[in-house]
C-alpha cells in the first residue's frame, strides 16, 4: 500500500512529557499538511510543508508545537510540555500538483 | 477570505433513500471544493472533487455533487442511502491552491 501513513496510532502521555508523531506521505507528493482534530469538530490546519520547506504556520501552533520534513521526505510534529487541552487527533495529509489532499489514518494524543 | 458552512449538523435518512448534504462556500477566487468522508477512528477519504470543469461532479460510491455558483453551493447527493454511508462528511474549499479550509462537517446516520 502507497498510501499516507502515520506512527504512532495511539500515543497516552502525562502532562509535561513530549510526543514525536511521523508522517510518511506518498512518495511522488510535494505538499504535506498537519491538521488537528477535535471531537465533534472538522480538522483545523497547523502547518504546511512545499518540499522541506515550511511556508505556513496557524497562530495555532504555538511555541512547543514543532514540525519538520527533513529532506522533503517523512516529516515529524513535535509537541513539548503538553497539555491536556492538546488531546486530540493529529493528522497527516500529503498532495499532489491536482490539489487532492490524501489523509493518513491519524495519531490520537491522549493527556493524561 | 474563505470559508465554508455546513448548513446541517446531523441528517437521518432511512436506508434506500436519497442522501442531500448542504454546503455553501465563501471565496474571492474561483475556488476548488471537495467533499471528504470519514469513518470513526480513521483517516478522511477524498469522495469527490470541483476544479472549474464540469458543474455537475461525480464522485466515489454512487456519490455526486453539484457546483453552483450563484447560489455559493455545493451540496453532495445520493440517491439510494446505504448502512455503509453512515460517518460524517466534510465540505473543503480551496481558492488559494494549497491553503484548505474544512466545514465542521455532517453526520449521516442511516436508519434501517
Amino acid at each position: 500500500d502507497t498510501g499516507v501513513s502515520q506512527d504512532p496510532r495511539h500515543k497516552i502521555t502525562k502532562r509535561g512529557q513530549n510526543v514525536t508523531f511521523r508522517c510518511d506521505p506518498i512518495s511522488e507528493h510535494n505538499r504535506l499538511y498537519w491538521y488537528r482534530q477535535t471531537l465533534g469538530q472538522g480538522p483545523e490546519f497547523l502547518t504546511y510543508f512545499q518540499n522541506e520547506a515550511q511556508l505556513e504556520k496557524s497562530r495555532l501552533l504555538s511555541d512547543r508545537f514543532s514540525a519538520e520534513r527533513p529532506k522533503g521526505s517523512f516529516s515529524t510534529l513535535e509537541i513539548q510540555r503538553t497539555e491536556q487541552g492538546d488531546s486530540a487527533m493529529y493528522l497527516c495529509a500529503s498532495s499532489p500538483h491536482t490539489g487532492e489532499l490524501f489523509f493518513g489514518e491519524g495519531s490520537r494524543l491522549t493527556v493524561l | 477570505a474563505q470559508s465554508v458552512t455546513q448548513l446541517d449538523s446531523h441528517v437521518s435518512v432511512s436506508e434506500g433513500t436519497p442522501v442531500l448534504l448542504r454546503c455553501n462556500y465563501s471565496s474571492s477566487y474561483s475556488p476548488s471544493l471537495f467533499w471528504y468522508v470519514q469513518h470513526p477512528n480513521k483517516g478522511l477519504q477524498l469522495l469527490l472533487k470541483y476544479t472549474s470543469a464540469a458543474t455537475l461532479v461525480k464522485g466515489i460510491n454512487g456519490f455526486e455533487a453539484e457546483f453552483k455558483k450563484s447560489e455559493t453551493s455545493f451540496h453532495l447527493t445520493k440517491p439510494s442511502a446505504h448502512m455503509s454511508d453512515a460517518a460524517e462528511y466534510f465540505c473543503v474549499v480551496s481558492d488559494r491552491g494549497y491553503k484548505y479550509i474544512f466545514g465542521t462537517g455532517t453526520r449521516l446516520k442511516v436508519l434501517a
